[in-house]
């Protein structure tokens, strides 16, 4: 079955560019037309839609988020990447991310400090 | 962006209690609703999509109801695994957005 696993450092510096990979295996990213979607949530809080790309490369960004966030595929790894620019402490929380929404990574913490 | 909004935000219950999650829209969302569980420092899991379709593989004990703004998910009979927070999700309308959970307790 399809599995999601996220990767990248736990810890980032104020200002610095927080960059993840989510590896997709059991199935092909290009196949499906699924979306893929990165997700986040902060410590004891709830959950925040980040965006999403399709497997033709066409993404989604929330609003909120849209100026600072890339989202990229690479189907010949089979993985999709985020990247979240100029991060502060207010971007520290765990990052998931899912095939749409019925197929989560495990979760990866990420904590902004200098 | 539209709004979710759970009640309660928490509860106290029972083994074998039957258990009741609100989930209200600020506007309109046909049916384009989704509820997630997640135990603590694990992946929410999905467990119903367009309002009342359960996921392959979750039991029948869930189930869900409701269209255009109030949604339930109810859990029938209530099971140690069962202990969990809650959440649901629009995605009629972009951005997808979550309610702020609702944690099942033990009593």
């Amino acid at each position: 079955q399809v599995q999601l696993q996220e990767s990248g450092p736990g810890l980032v510096k104020p200002s610095q560019t927080l960059s993840l990979t989510c590896t997709v295996s059991g199935g092909s990213i290009s196949s499906g037309g699924y979306y893929w979607s990165w997700i986040r949530q902060h410590p004891g809080k709830g959950l925040e839609w980040i965006g999403y790309i399709y497997y033709s490369g066409s993404t989604y960004y929330n609003p909120s988020l849209k100026s600072r966030v890339t989202i990229s595929v690479d189907t010949s790894k089979n993985q999709f990447s985020l990247k979240l620019s100029s991060v502060t402490a207010a971007d520290t929380a765990v990052y998931y991310c899912a095939r749409e929404a019925d197929i989560w990574g495990q979760g990866t913490m990420v904590t902004v400090s200098s | 962006d539209i709004q979710m909004t759970q009640s309660p935000s928490s509860l106290s219950a029972s083994v074998g209690d039957r258990v009741t999650i609100t989930c209200r829209a600020s506007q309109g969302i046909s049916n384009y609703l989704a509820w997630f569980q997640q135990k603590p420092g694990k992946a929410p899991k999905s467990l119903i999509y367009a309002a009342s379709s359960l996921q392959s593989g979750v039991p029948s004990k869930f189930s869900g109801s409701g269209s255009g703004t109030d949604f339930t998910l109810t859990i029938s009979s209530l099971q140690p695994e069962d202990f969990a927070t809650y959440y649901c999700q629009q995605y009629n309308s972009y951005p997808p957005t979550f309610g702020g959970g609702t944690k099942v307790e033990i009593k």
